[in-house]
C-alpha cells in the first residue's frame, strides 16, 4: 500500500511533442506528490508538486494532473525539448512529522531533435 | 546557499572494508533522509532523521549498515563490512518541516570490488 507505481519506463518523444509520464498509488493517506527531475550523475531535483485539493497545477510547460478518486496522476511536459532528457521520478507523502516520500521506479526520458 | 553537500563524490573500495559516507544538509533543514539508488530496485529510502534523532531505520538492508547524525550539520552513512552488492549511488537530501520539497544533494558513487 505504500508502493507508487510508475510507467513508462522509458520514453521517447520527438522534440516539439508532449510527453506523458503516469504514477498511481493506492495509500489514500497520501497528500502531497511531486516530481522529481534527475540529469545523469546529479541527484533527483524537485520539478512541480501538487495536493489533493486541486486537479492540476501548472508551471512553464510542465503540468501535473491529479484524480483523487482513480488515485491517479500524471505529468505532462509541453513542447518537449532535447534539453528535459533525463529521468523523471513521481513520488508521494503523508504529511506526518517526517514528510517521508515514497518514490516511483522513474522514467527515462529522451527528446529526440 | 551551497545545497546539500556529500563526500566523497566517488569511493573505490575492496570487499571487507568499512566505508563511511558524509553529508552536510542545508542549514536550517531539519528532516535527513538517506537513498540509495540501482538500476534494480531504483531509489530506496534507508533512513531518515528529525530533529537530528532517527525515526525510521527500515529501509537499512542489514547490520552492516548504520547511520548516525550528531549534529544538525552533520550526518554519516557506514557501512561494515561492505560487499559487493552495496555497490551503488548513495543519496543524502534535507527538507524543511514548512515545507514538502526535498533537496538532494550529488551522491556518492560507491563501487565494492
Amino acid at each position: 500500500q505504500q508502493q507508487v507505481k510508475q510507467s513508462p519506463q522509458s520514453l521517447i518523444v520527438q522534440k516539439g511533442g508532449i510527453s506523458i509520464i503516469n504514477c498511481a498509488y493506492e495509500n489514500t493517506a497520501f497528500d502531497y506528490f511531486p516530481w522529481y527531475q534527475q540529469f545523469p550523475g546529479k541527484g533527483p531535483a524537485l520539478l512541480i508538486a501538487i495536493r489533493p485539493d486541486v486537479s492540476e497545477k501548472k508551471e512553464g510547460r510542465f503540468t501535473i494532473s491529479f484524480n483523487k478518486s482513480a488515485k491517479q496522476f500524471s505529468l505532462h511536459i509541453m513542447d518537449s525539448q532535447p534539453g528535459d532528457s533525463a529521468t523523471y521520478f513521481c513520488a508521494a507523502s503523508i504529511a506526518d512529522s517526517s514528510y517521508k516520500l515514497i518514490f516511483g521506479s522513474g522514467t527515462r526520458l529522451l527528446v529526440r531533435p | 546557499d551551497a545545497g546539500v553537500i556529500q563526500s566523497p563524490r566517488h569511493e573505490v573500495t575492496e570487499m571487507g572494508q568499512e566505508v563511511t559516507l558524509r553529508c552536510k544538509p542545508i542549514s536550517g533543514h531539519n528532516s535527513l533522509f538517506w537513498y540509495r539508488q540501482t538500476m534494480m530496485r531504483g531509489l530506496e529510502l534507508l533512513i531518515y532523521f528529525n530533529n537530528n534523532v532517527p525515526i525510521d531505520d527500515s529501509g537499512m538492508p542489514e547490520d552492516r549498515f548504520s547511520a548516525k547524525m550528531p549534529n544538525a550539520s552533520f550526518s554519516t552513512l557506514k557501512i561494515q563490512p561492505s560487499e559487493p552488492r552495496d555497490s551503488a549511488v548513495y543519496f543524502c537530501a534535507s527538507s524543511s518541516t514548512l515545507n514538502y520539497g526535498y533537496t538532494f544533494g550529488s551522491g556518492t558513487r560507491l563501487t565494492v570490488v
